[in-house]
């Protein structure tokens, strides 16, 4: 079955660091992405992993390794406005020809910055 | 770059009614389109996916005659819900991509909240 598990919710402080965790199991890997949705909004891209390691763009990197299906996202000197939902996403299946893709989201972990 | 438009943003409708929802990808050709819906607090689900010109892919459990999905060019697909039902009531998004463009890159409208009364 197809299984992706993130933390449901997370508090931190201004200026500090956070780091969201995500757990996959899918029956298929394509690349896992990270997105940020605000509530009653549609999620924006923040990063795409294919290959093990840590892409870092900004105050976001994100991590993926693949053997122990496991990715997180860092957060860097937070602000109040990164205060929103942030999705893992498995591109479970690609198909190069047709541009059809499966992405499998997790419920998404609810990340509250106090000031 | 690559911005895609739902329209209408919110809509009410009563129950045994059918009610559209558009999605427009405004600089770009979206060669394929994918529809979602959230529940509160729940995943995005993906429902069906269309290429334009062909008939919409579903997702299991997706009824296709209750949801129906039009690919009709490169810049629109509709999603029409036939005969809602309260149950309905959701936040349904698109999302589309060109797959020429890009390898993984898909880029999603602001959602549609459905109520459904």
């Amino acid at each position: 079955g197809q299984n992706i598990d993130q933390p449901t919710e997370m508090t931190a402080t201004e200026g500090a660091i956070v780091q969201i965790n995500c757990t996959y199991q899918t029956s298929g890997f394509n690349g896992l992405f990270w997105y940020q949705q605000h509530a009653g909004e549609a999620p924006t891209f923040l990063s795409y992993n294919v290959l093990d390691g840590l892409e870092e763009k900004g105050r976001f990197s994100s991590f993926l390794s693949r053997s122990k299906g496991y990715s997180y996202l860092l957060l860097k000197e937070l602000q109040m406005k990164d205060s929103a939902s942030y999705l893992c996403a498995v591109r479970d299946y690609v198909s190069r020809d047709t541009g059809f893709q499966k992405l499998v989201f997790g419920t998404g972990t609810r990340l509250l910055v106090s000031p | 770059g690559a911005v895609v438009s739902q329209h209408p943003s919110r809509v009410i409708c009563k129950s045994g009614t059918s009610v559209k929802i558009e999605c427009r990808s405004l600089d770009f050709q979206a060669t394929t389109m994918f529809w979602y819906r959230q529940f509160p607090k729940q995943s995005l689900m993906l429902m069906a996916t269309s290429n334009e010109g062909s008939k919409a892919t579903y997702e299991q459990g997706v009824e296709k005659d209750k949801f129906l999905i039009n690919h009709a060019s490169l810049t629109l697909s509709t999603l029409t819900v036939t005969s809602a039902h309260p149950e309905d009531s959701s936040f349904y998004i698109c999302s589309a991509r060109d797959v020429r463009r890009s390898s993984y890159e898909q880029y999603f409208g602001p959602g549609t909240r459905l109520t459904v009364t």
